[in-house]
């Protein structure tokens, strides 16, 4: 079955060091994959997405992503995190031969002490 | 220009009584999803529509929900009768059937149902 997992419920990092935000995929044949950023009481906002190419790509905020193929992997990475990162992060693959079916992962609650 | 537009924000409602949620999605956009977001979980996909065809509601429970999407543009969802496990935030986000990129999410409405 074609899933997303982000293993960490939470993650507290100190304002100033690096976050991690972990994410690994369960798909077949190449994934295109996205994360979202959510507020309290907001919609989802996109922060970047990796279809093809380099596998470092950037995307908003200053914020970054590592595609790992042999360890199905995409994680999320800032050099320096901001009390203002503190959100819901999502995990996201987009399936399907129309490519239009994307599944969310659950969650990870980013929490920047400052 | 204006995002993915979604009314009411807050909706409480008996158990048994019927509820629709309105979306308008972005200008140009053809592809519009609805997605359903429990507490601490990741949206899942209720419905997708190209244009006005609903190409994928495989998710969408049948006996109870609803969605049209006239005129290819703005889309309603309605459930009747509302049920006690309905109560969540539905997202209404949309695509340009183009490219892939992210997707634009609106703020989505949050049901309680009581």
């Amino acid at each position: 079955a074609q899933s997303v997992a982000q293993p960490e419920d939470q993650v507290n990092v100190a304002e100033g060091n690096p976050l991690t935000v972990k994410c690994t995929y369960s798909v077949s044949g190449n994934p295109y994959l996205f994360w979202y950023v959510q507020y309290p009481n907001r919609g989802l906002q996109f922060l970047l997405k990796y279809i093809t190419g380099d596998n470092l790509v950037k995307g908003s905020y200053g914020f970054e992503a590592e595609f790992n193929k042999s360890q199905t992997s995409f994680h999320l990475k800032k050099p320096s995190a901001l009390v203002s990162d503190s959100a819901l992060y999502f995990c996201a693959v987009r399936v399907g031969t129309g490519g239009f079916k994307t599944i969310f992962g659950a969650g990870t609650r980013l929490f920047v002490k400052a | 220009e204006a995002g993915v537009v979604q009314s009411p924000r807050y909706k409480i409602i008996e158990k048994k009584q019927p509820v629709a949620f309105w979306c308008n999605p972005i200008s140009g956009h053809n592809t519009l999803y609805w997605y359903r977001q429990n507490l601490g979980q990741g949206p899942e996909l209720l419905i997708r529509y190209e244009n006005e065809e609903a190409v994928d509601d495989s998710q969408l429970p049948k006996d109870r929900f609803s969605a049209e999407r006239l005129k290819g543009v703005d889309s309603t969802l309605k459930i009747q009768p509302a049920e006690l496990g309905d109560s969540a935030v539905y997202l209404c986000a949309s695509s340009s059937g183009t490219d892939v990129g992210g997707y634009t999410f609106g703020s989505g409405t949050r049901l309680t149902v009581v």
